[in-house]
């Protein structure tokens, strides 16, 4: 199995500009969650869903972020507008258990 | 609720010394307990696990030893290596149940040759 594919894999934007980063979980894993990685703040849960169905949002910092689940294989964060403290390092992880698999994230730096 | 709270880091070791990140946790009813680690550039993975009191997690030569007397999981070694160099989390879930871990601010590790 390739583990969890995170694209793309550095990200650099304007500030205001609409950013998407996506992930494909593991096959057969049931549950995707979104992290945030930053120096000050550490890892942050953002989101989590189970069978593609949200079941806790409140870490999404903003209205500016969303994310989606359309079909087990997929899911997409979203910022719009984006801005320089968004810049972080952003992780999606799967699992089917309590161990969750992580991928090697998307480093986003907005300017 | 349930919480996390690890030792605050940067740790620095020279090679073969002995190594221990405190972790203690609080939480509802009986969680399992987790370490994680982050390599450079990488994301985290599984190092090791526990899931009842007096469970011993083992792994890479890592342990960490379940004690519920104490709410405690540190992570030890006998004898670090440079590779290990990486940032090590303490992690909780909930009983048996899936869904989120809850993670600690995990803690840098440098092992200098």
């Amino acid at each position: 199995d390739a583990g969890v594919i995170q694209s793309p894999r550095h990200e650099v934007t304007e500030m205001g500009q609409e950013v998407t980063l996506r992930c494909k979980p593991i096959s057969g894993h049931d549950y995707l969650f979104w992290y945030r990685q930053t120096m000050m703040r550490g890892l942050e849960l953002l989101i989590y869903f189970n069978n593609n169905v949200p079941i806790d949002d409140s870490g999404m910092p903003e209205d500016r972020f969303s994310a989606k689940m359309p079909n087990a294989s997929f899911s997409t964060l979203k910022i719009q507008p984006s801005e320089p403290r968004d810049s972080a390092v952003y992780f999606c992880a799967s699992s089917s258990s309590n161990i969750q698999y992580f991928g090697a994230g998307t480093r986003l730096s907005v300017l | 609720g349930n919480s996390v709270t690890q030792m605050e880091g940067p740790v620095t070791l020279s090679e073969e010394a002995f190594l221990t990140i405190n972790c203690t946790y609080t939480a509802t009813g009986y969680p399992s307990l987790f370490w994680y680690v982050q390599y450079p550039g990488e994301g985290l993975q599984l190092l090791l696990k526990a899931t009842k009191a007096d469970d011993k997690g083992s792994n890479k030569g890592f342990e960490a030893t379940y004690r519920k007397e104490t709410t405690s999981f540190h992570l030890e070694k006998g004898s670090v290596q440079v590779s290990d160099s990486a940032v090590y989390f303490c992690a909780l879930a909930r009983g048996s149940t899936l869904g989120r871990l809850y993670f600690g601010r995990g803690t840098q590790l440098t092992v200098w040759p």
